[in-house]
């Protein structure tokens, strides 16, 4: 079973460009939650998508949206990027059954300059 | 809100040798969930163990091992005869219910270096 791929692995990009991030599940899995992990704030949790409907918000400003598409593929889009931005962006996949176990991506990991 | 504390930043430990990285967690909640993570450098999230509130025994898989106290509401993890792939940031995480569905809330972290 193939595991959660995340495109593109790396990113550089100017401040006030946007960014798409994209997230493919595991087969099976309808739930896809976004967290950022940075050096100081450590890991924080974006948001989570269900069955293409934004389920849950993490407190972030709304530069940061997301979306997912009716095979289960999870976009993040963060707009006019801050130097703050820069991070490791993870995203997490599971089948949201009772045991909830989230299974992580590789991160993207993007750099704003 | 639910909160999960490591106290540890970093821990060294000689291979073959055992450690124990602390975590502990603060939740209103009767019933939620303790996962521990393993990131390599590579940055990929790598789940280890989990244990849940109601469970009666503490949780094992393979060389890991979850030190459940819940009066004392720690998680603590044990990792035994360690190798040196196991250096690596270790990550304890607790479930936190919302309207719908939940979130993972993690801790700082413990960088776990194995020495040869």
């Amino acid at each position: 079973k193939a595991g959660v791929t995340q495109t593109p692995r790396y990113l550089i990009k100017t401040r006030g460009q946007q960014v798409t991030l994209s997230c493919s599940p595991i087969s099976g899995h309808r739930s896809v939650s976004w967290y950022q992990q940075t050096p100081g704030q450590g890991l924080q949790f974006l948001f989570e998508y269900f069955s293409e409907t934004q389920r849950n918000k993490g407190n972030f400003p709304g530069r940061f949206s997301g979306r997912q598409f009716s095979n289960s593929r999870s976009e993040m889009n963060v707009s006019t990027l801050e130097l703050g931005d820069s991070a490791l962006y993870l995203c997490a996949t599971s089948t949201s059954g009772p045991y909830n176990e989230q299974f992580f991506g590789p991160g993207t990991r993007l750099t704003v300059l | 809100a639910q909160k999960i504390t490591q106290t540890q930043p970093g821990m060294f430990v000689q291979e073959k040798e055992a450690v124990t990285l602390d975590c502990t967690y603060d939740t209103s909640d009767p019933s939620y969930g303790l996962f521990w993570y393993k990131q390599p450098s590579s940055g990929e999230m790598i789940f280890l163990i989990y244990q849940g509130s109601y469970d009666q025994q503490n949780a094992t898989e393979g060389r890991y091992s979850l030190n459940f106290q819940k009066a004392r509401k720690s998680a603590n993890l044990v990792i035994s005869a360690s190798q040196l792939g196991d250096s690596a940031m270790y990550f304890c995480a607790m479930r936190e219910s919302m309207e719908y569905g939940n979130k993972l809330v993690f801790g700082a972290g413990t960088i776990l270096r194995v020495k040869s």
